[in-house]
This record gives structure tokens, sequence and C-alpha cells, in this order.
């Protein structure tokens, strides 16, 4: 998607080791989000960020750190990666102003734990 | 935010306008209706959103019924590449800690 980008775009990891996911945009939006998503319970925020430095829980934080020292990155790291965390990851920003505040999605990470 | 209801799956004839159907009863008053789209293994895609007044842009209409408990998208004529999941979300504008995504209703457009 346009303005907002995910790498890598797929990863296999094994049990235990850390893993960090990227999300970049050059909008200059203040808010980022992470998602997952499997299947049965749809897209759930597992944290989010609403400016450099500041970042807060989603409903499905635990297992999951994130860092945004930069405006435009906002990363996920898995400190130590379990099958439970095979899913597909989404970011998100959106500008945070006016009655719009949509969200733009990235295409998704696909990451498997084995 | 309030939450929504919404047909798991729905189908529509190409070239049929699709109308997907959305409850929202517990709604406040300064929430607005949002609704986004996933087509296969993409991420969700922004459509349109509206607090009260029927809204259309390029790609569908929103309808808002007057008590604002249910809203209808309306994809005018529906085609093949429309086939995706819809969800409809209802939250205050400027909460930006969240949207919270349901299940949504699978549209499959048929030739």
């Amino acid at each position: 998607d346009a303005g907002i980008t995910q790498s890598p775009r797929h990863k296999v990891t094994e049990t235990g080791t850390p893993v960090t996911l990227r999300c970049h945009q050059t909008e200059n939006h203040r808010y980022m989000y992470w998602y997952r998503q499997d299947p049965g319970h749809g897209l759930r925020l597992i944290h989010y960020s609403y400016g450099v430095k500041d970042t807060d829980k989603g409903e499905v934080s635990d297992g999951y750190s994130v860092s945004r020292s930069k405006t435009e990155d906002f990363l996920l790291t898995l400190e130590s990666a379990t099958s439970s965390q095979t899913s597909v990851y989404f970011c998100a920003i959106n500008d945070g102003e006016g009655t719009y505040s949509g969200y733009t999605f990235g295409s998704g990470t696909r990451l498997t734990v084995v | 935010d309030a939450k929504t209801t919404q047909p798991p799956s729905m189908d529509c004839a190409e070239g049929r306008a699709a109308n997907l159907p959305c409850n929202h009863s517990t709604i406040s008053g300064n929430e607005y209706v949002y609704w986004y789209r996933q087509i296969h293994s993409q991420g969700p895609q922004y459509i349109i959103h509206g607090l009260k007044n029927n809204e259309t842009n390029e790609m569908a209409s929103l309808i808002i019924t007057e008590d604002r408990k249910s809203s209808t998208l309306i994809l005018p004529h529906a085609t093949l590449r429309d086939t995706a999941v819809y969800y409809c979300i209802v939250r205050v504008a400027g909460n930006n800690n969240d949207m919270r995504f349901g299940a949504g209703t699978r549209l499959t457009v048929k030739p």
C-alpha cells in the first residue's frame, strides 16, 4: 500500500528465537498500530503508538514488545517466538486528525513459528 | 465503542447492487460508522464513513437510518473484484487508540 510498507513479507522462524517485524511509513502520520489476524478471531490489536517513544498496549499484547524511535518506523518484537504467535501481522497508520481518522493498512507479514 | 452485528455471508450477482446491512443499536451520539473491506490476504481497505447523513464516494454509498441504529453499505454495481470481507465498525472519531474489527460479512460476487 502506498505510504506504508512492512518487512519481511514472509518469515519462518523456530520456537524460542527472537523476531522483529518492521513497519515503515512515508506519510508522517502520528499513529501507528500492529494487528494480528487469525482464523476465527479477525483482526486484533497488539500495540499502538501515538508518537515517537509513546506506545500502549492493545488487547493481545502479551509476548510482544514495540518500539518507535522515529516517526516513520514502528517495530514489533517477539522476544521468544511461540507457535501460538504464528499469524498474519498487519501494520496500520492514522493521522488522527479530524473526523476521518481512518486507517491505512500495510500488506501484512506472514509469520510461521515452527 | 458500540458493537455491531453483520450477517456472516452474502452473495450478489455481478453487475447488481450489493446491499450490506449492519446493526449498531447501541451506538452513541458521537460515534461514527466506518466501513472497511479486506480482499483475500490483503490488509483492510477503508471504504467510507458517516455520522448521520448518507454519504457517497467513488466506491460506495452509506445509508444510515434516522435513529442511527443500523446502516447499509451499497456497492452500486458489484464486480468480481468486490468479493471480500466487509467490516462495519462504530467508534468515536478522534478516539485513535483502536479500531476494533469484528467478523464482518463475507460478500461473494458471482458471475
